[in-house]
């Protein structure tokens, strides 16, 4: 069974351009989460779905952030435009079952803003 | 006061001691408890989840709730260089549409061999 995937792997971009975080869970997992690491820091969460729907999106920085996920299956996070603050790393994971349950990473993009 | 607290280490231990990891959380609703293994540049690895009292063994890792403490532990029996990595304590409590997780900024082990 595949784990969860994100793509890119890495991205490096400059302050106001945009980009675009792919997630794809792991099949039949119907919770998806983002979380992000700033350097130092911990594991902070951004938001999640159940199936298409935002459960939680308090976690969401501000509105240059987007969060979609069409169809209940791979989502999208979108950072426009970006800021210097946004490098990190960009965790998604998945779960089954109930919003409680056990998560699964998958292994993160690294964005620089340059 | 942070949500969950963990030292950050570095815990150093040598081969074949056993290594204990402590956590605590602030809010006493919560209900899962989770401890993730991360390597240097890796995603998080989920090594042991516990929902209630009490202990619960997996191979050489043990994990330990306490919910009256808000204590959470983690112990590595026999511990192996490969062990060596960031452990990360995280807990799931209850937030607006479900269960919101909580992580500690993690503690590092070194396992001298």
């Amino acid at each position: 069974e595949a784990g969860v995937t994100q793509f890119p792997s890495h991205s490096v971009i400059e302050k106001g351009q945009t980009v675009t975080l792919r997630c794809d869970p792991i099949s039949g997992h119907d919770n998806l989460y983002w979380y992000r690491r700033v350097m130092g820091k911990e594991i902070k969460f951004l938001l999640h779905f159940v199936k298409e729907s935002k459960q939680d999106e308090s976690g969401m920085p501000n509105n240059r952030f987007l969060a979609e996920r069409t169809g209940g299956t791979y989502s999208t996070l979108k950072v426009q435009p970006a800021e210097l603050e946004d490098s990190g790393v960009y965790f998604c994971a998945s779960s089954q079952g109930t919003s409680g349950s056990e998560q699964y990473f998958g292994p993160g993009t690294r964005l620089t803003v340059t | 006061q942070k949500e969950v607290e963990q030292n950050s280490g570095p815990l150093s231990v040598p081969e074949g001691a056993i290594a204990s990891l402590n956590c605590t959380y602030s809010d006493r609703g919560s209900q899962s408890f989770f401890w993730y293994r991360q390597y240097s540049g890796k995603s998080p690895e989920l090594i042991m989840s516990i929902y209630s009292n009490g202990d619960k063994e997996d191979g050489r890792f043990t994990a330990q709730l306490n919910k009256a403490s808000q204590y959470v532990s983690l112990l590595i029996r026999d511990s192996q260089p490969s062990d060596s990595a960031t452990y990360l304590c995280a807990v799931n409590k209850w937030a607006t549409g479900g269960f919101k997780t909580i992580f500690g900024a993690g503690t590092r082990l070194f396992v001298k061999a």
